[in-house]
């Protein structure tokens, strides 16, 4: 089944504390990116990949950092995470630089004290 | 800030009505529209795109119609069903970056 896969799927953490999300893809997609989800403001793209070791800055990217050393996993890393990060975070992949069918994961929900 | 934008925040249907979700984008150079359902608790699931070269795209019980003299993009949803109940967001591809509107929470009256 072809599927995007985020760990964890809820954390709670303190500010300060570097942590990682972690992202895998089983489709061999191209395309991955990270977003963010808030109330009143949508989805927001934090950085993008066009493909393996290819890396760029979305719309809200202050805080934090990805790699794409391989191509099925994209992992999101806070270095020092704060209370404005808390948040719901979706990783995506889609095959095509069209982005056709983006394909999303369940989502991972971020709180940090 | 965003190019794309929903005109209503809530919209109520009765169940087996038809509905149409609304959507304005600012850049008439944007050539790809995508629309996503997101269920609670879930991410946004694809349910069908349109490019600029189309006025009009058609899936299963969903239509897009897009107008690019008003930049208005719209879905619309056949014999709403209780299933359909969600957030339903339109998206733009923009340089490279897919870019969400606010969203639009559909409601299924029984």
């Amino acid at each position: 089944e072809a599927q995007v896969t985020q760990n964890p799927r809820y954390l709670i953490t303190v500010t300060g504390k570097k942590l990682t999300v972690t992202c895998s893809q089983n489709m061999n997609h191209e395309y991955m990116s990270w977003y963010r989800q808030d109330p009143g403001l949508g989805l927001r793209q934090i950085y993008y990949s066009m493909n393996v070791e290819v890396t760029d800055k979305g719309d809200v990217p202050e805080g934090y950092k990805v790699s794409r050393k391989e191509k099925r996993n994209f992992p999101l890393i806070l270095e020092s995470p704060s209370p404005n990060q808390t948040s719901l975070y979706f990783c995506a992949s889609s095959l095509s630089e069209d982005r056709e069918e983006t394909i999303f994961g369940e989502g991972s929900r971020l709180t940090v004290l | 800030g965003e190019s794309v934008g929903l005109h209503l925040p809530t919209l109520s249907v009765q169940e087996g009505d038809n509905s149409i979700i609304n959507c304005a984008y600012s850049n008439s150079a944007s050539d790809y529209f995508i629309w996503y359902k997101q269920e609670s608790g879930k991410g946004p699931q694809f349910i069908i795109d349109i490019r600029s070269n189309m006025d009009k795209r058609q899936g299963q019980r969903v239509t897009v119609l897009l107008n690019k003299t008003v930049k208005h993009l719209s879905l619309q949803i056949a014999a709403t069903q209780p299933g359909d109940s969600a957030v339903y967001f339109c998206a733009e591809l923009q340089d490279d970056k897919i870019i969400f509107g606010k969203g639009t929470r559909l409601h299924i009256l029984p």
